[in-house]
């Protein structure tokens, strides 16, 4: 048990569909982030929530959006992906501080085909 | 740009010890991270160092030198659990974690 808790494990998704990420975290942090993890890449940041105030944005294409409606929730919203989105989406969450670890959940491995 | 290097893989034997490198160039540091995650769960918090030395916690170690851009992970008496990607992340200046690509090391009996 991680303390982060992402739905669904999996997710198989056609380029036209909408379909949504949900993580939740258990632990009192107050921050919540989204990651992209590609095979052999670095963990890619996506999104940002502080106190449930969206603080970053990495250039994100729009066909991906966040929502967080309060500080142990945070969704991705997913439409017309393209298959290069595929990848492993993992969600964290923090402390806060500066140096605060981050704690994973355990992802969602998404295929779009 | 900035930049964090480590070995793809590695390979060590059951009993073993073995090392772990991470280089990195970033604008600025505010502390350098090791995770370990294993094949399809999520990444595990193992240490983090903001300044130079040699910090011990149990079988798994972790050196800094910030001098040189440099650190390792240094995993002792191994077991076929300690398998898994080990990741490398720095804190640059604006407190943005960069992260390296991470290093798969496989153990063998």
């Amino acid at each position: 048990e991680t303390g982060v808790t992402q739905t669904p494990r999996h997710l198989v998704m056609g380029m036209t569909n909408k379909k949504s990420l949900k993580c939740e975290q258990h632990l009192g942090h107050n921050a919540m982030y989204w990651y992209k993890q590609s095979a052999k890449k670095p963990l890619e940041l996506m999104f940002v929530y502080s106190l449930e105030e969206r603080v970053e944005n990495n250039s994100v294409p729009s066909r991906f959006s966040p929502e967080c409606p309060n500080s142990s929730h945070l969704f991705l919203h997913l439409h017309t992906l393209q298959p290069e989105d595929s990848a492993l989406y993992l969600c964290a969450s923090s402390q806060g501080g500066d140096n605060s670890p981050l704690h994973f959940g355990n992802g969602t491995r998404l295929t779009v085909t | 740009g900035q930049n964090i290097d480590q070995p793809t893989e590695m390979t060590a034997t059951e009993g073993a010890i073995v090392q772990i490198n991470c280089t990195y160039q970033t604008s600025g540091f505010n502390g350098l991270f090791w995770y370990q995650q294993h094949a399809g769960e999520a990444p595990t918090f193992l240490s983090y160092n903001v300044l130079d030395g040699l910090e011990e916690k149990g079988r798994f170690s972790s050196f800094l030198s910030r001098s040189k851009g440099y650190s390792y992970l240094l995993l002792k008496e191994l077991q076929m659990k300690d398998s898994a990607s080990y990741l490398c992340a720095v804190l640059d200046s604006n407190y943005q974690l960069i992260w390296g690509a991470g290093t798969k090391l496989i153990i063998k009996p």
